[in-house]
């Protein structure tokens, strides 16, 4: 199993500035995810973050609106930049790693809710 | 990624069985099955992964028949506590996730 700590919970923040958001976990993992939950909304995959390497971006979501690092095996960051209220949102790390039996399972970090106003 | 579609929403009382039914008719040879459930202000939770016929845990059962372009989550004799969102999502073990809708169930005394 993996435990995943998510700083800030919330914050509420002003147009134009940018918010990082910090994701530990207790044990190492290869790969981190992160992901977006608007209001009333399912979860979008904003990027994977491997170790060492530069994310991987989905469509729709691009490096320079959200920088992330990855700079050990248990530990990432997501900065949402330049915040307009559209960013509002909750803001989901992410892991996965093998569970009871054969399983594999996704792990998820209670969320970090951002309001931009 | 397999696309997967389920209900919206359902409805439920207390004592009832409850059956999901997730469709996925572009599932690959590699990809499981996995439900997450969700509370409100609170990440997905995992469920239940299977790839073939039945699996079961102490929270629900999962079924697949033999072509495995569906998937029914059993949850049997549900609670109030048993509201949230309910996720199908196909994949292959250690991959990316893609979050379908969901079907949020209500259970009502």
């Amino acid at each position: 199993s993996a435990v995943i700590s998510q700083k800030p919970s919330r914050d509420i923040c002003q147009r134009g500035t940018s918010l990082t958001i910090q994701c530990q976990v207790d044990s190492q993992v290869t790969m981190m995810f992160w992901y977006r939950q608007q209001p009333g909304q399912s979860l979008t995959l904003i990027a994977t973050a491997n170790q060492g390497s530069e994310a991987t971006y989905e469509s729709g979501f691009v490096i320079d609106k959200f920088p992330i690092s990855r700079p050990n095996l248990t530990f990432s960051t997501l900065t949402v930049s330049n915040m307009s209220p559209e960013d509002s949102s909750i803001y989901l790390c992410s892991v996965e790693k093998a569970g009871d039996g054969m399983n594999t399972e996704a792990f998820f970090g209670q969320g970090t809710r951002l309001t931009v106003v | 990624l397999a696309k997967t579609t389920q209900p919206i929403s359902m409805d439920s009382y207390e004592g009832q069985e409850v059956n999901i039914t997730c469709s996925h008719n572009n599932i690959a040879t590699n990809d499981y099955i996995t439900w997450y459930q969700q509370f409100p202000s609170q990440g997905p939770r995992f469920i239940i992964q299977g790839y073939k016929t039945k699996v079961t845990n102490e929270v629900a059962s999962l079924f697949i028949p033999a072509d495995r372009k569906s998937s029914t989550l059993s949850l049997p004799r549900v609670s109030l506590s048993d509201t949230a969102v309910y996720y199908c999502l196909v994949g292959d073990q250690g991959g990316k996730l893609i979050f379908g809708q969901g079907t949020e169930l209500s259970v009502k005394p």
